[in-house]
């Protein structure tokens, strides 16, 4: 089975701050890992995703995540916040071989950015 | 290209009664997905449907049911609605055509809020 935990249900930052969004996930196949984005009253929409590619990915709005195998992480980051980063994250991993690809998600993370 | 449309976007129910939600897709997936976020559970699968054809389940009771259309628009119901069930429900569209099925990216509904009373 899959599973994703992402670390802290809030995460609080000053605008212009580096921001860090911690997920680990479980999986007993290589991963797909997946970074979405709600805002208010909204769906939620792919920030990026992992593919085994390459490990340092790069997604919109000056967003990125590092796989790192060694500790089932997939944390993401941005250098420098901004007021219009206050939203909802989600973590989510799908398998890549066998069994269902439907994705698993974290309870998500709430990005709160102070002026 | 018109996004994942869901109506109605806002309901209000009273226990026992049901209730069925809307879901079309981006033209050309054929993939459709429902889930369900709470505050408490995060998102939760419903179930997933494929060429009218149900594909998924999560873990729901019977009273949650779905189905799909030959143009790929969805449905979904909830019978004998209980106080438990007020949430938003998420559609999601993906074209499984493209790539490796565990690698596609769902395109979101803005989602039916459901509120039971």
């Amino acid at each position: 089975a899959q599973s994703v935990t992402q670390l802290g249900s809030h995460v609080s930052v000053s605008e212009g701050a580096l921001v860090l969004l911690r997920c680990n996930y479980s999986s007993s196949v290589p991963p797909y890992l997946f970074w979405y984005v709600q805002y208010p009253n909204q769906g939620l929409q792919l920030l990026l995703k992992y593919t085994s590619a390459a490990t340092l990915v790069k997604g919109i709005n000056g967003f990125e995540a590092e796989f790192k195998k060694s500790e089932t992480s997939f944390h993401l980051t941005k250098p420098s916040a901004h007021m219009s980063d206050a939203a909802e994250y989600f973590c989510a991993v799908s398998k890549g071989t066998g069994g269902s690809y439907i994705p698993t998600f974290g309870r998500g993370t709430s990005l709160i950015v102070h002026p | 290209k018109a996004g994942v449309t869901q109506t109605p976007r806002y309901l209000i129910k009273t226990r026992g009664q049901q209730v069925t939600l809307s879901c079309s897709p981006i033209s050309g997936h054929r993939s459709v997905s429902w889930y369900q976020q709470t505050p408490g559970q995060g998102l939760q699968f419903l179930f997933e449907y494929f060429s009218e054809t149900q594909r998924n389940k999560g873990n729901f009771p019977g009273r949650f049911s779905g189905r799909q259309f030959s143009n790929s628009r969805s449905e979904m119901n909830v019978s004998t609605l209980e106080l438990g069930d007020s949430a938003l429900y998420l559609c999601a569209s993906s074209d499984p055509g493209q790539g490796k099925a565990g690698a596609n990216v769902l395109t979101f509904g803005a989602g039916s809020r459901l509120t039971v009373l």
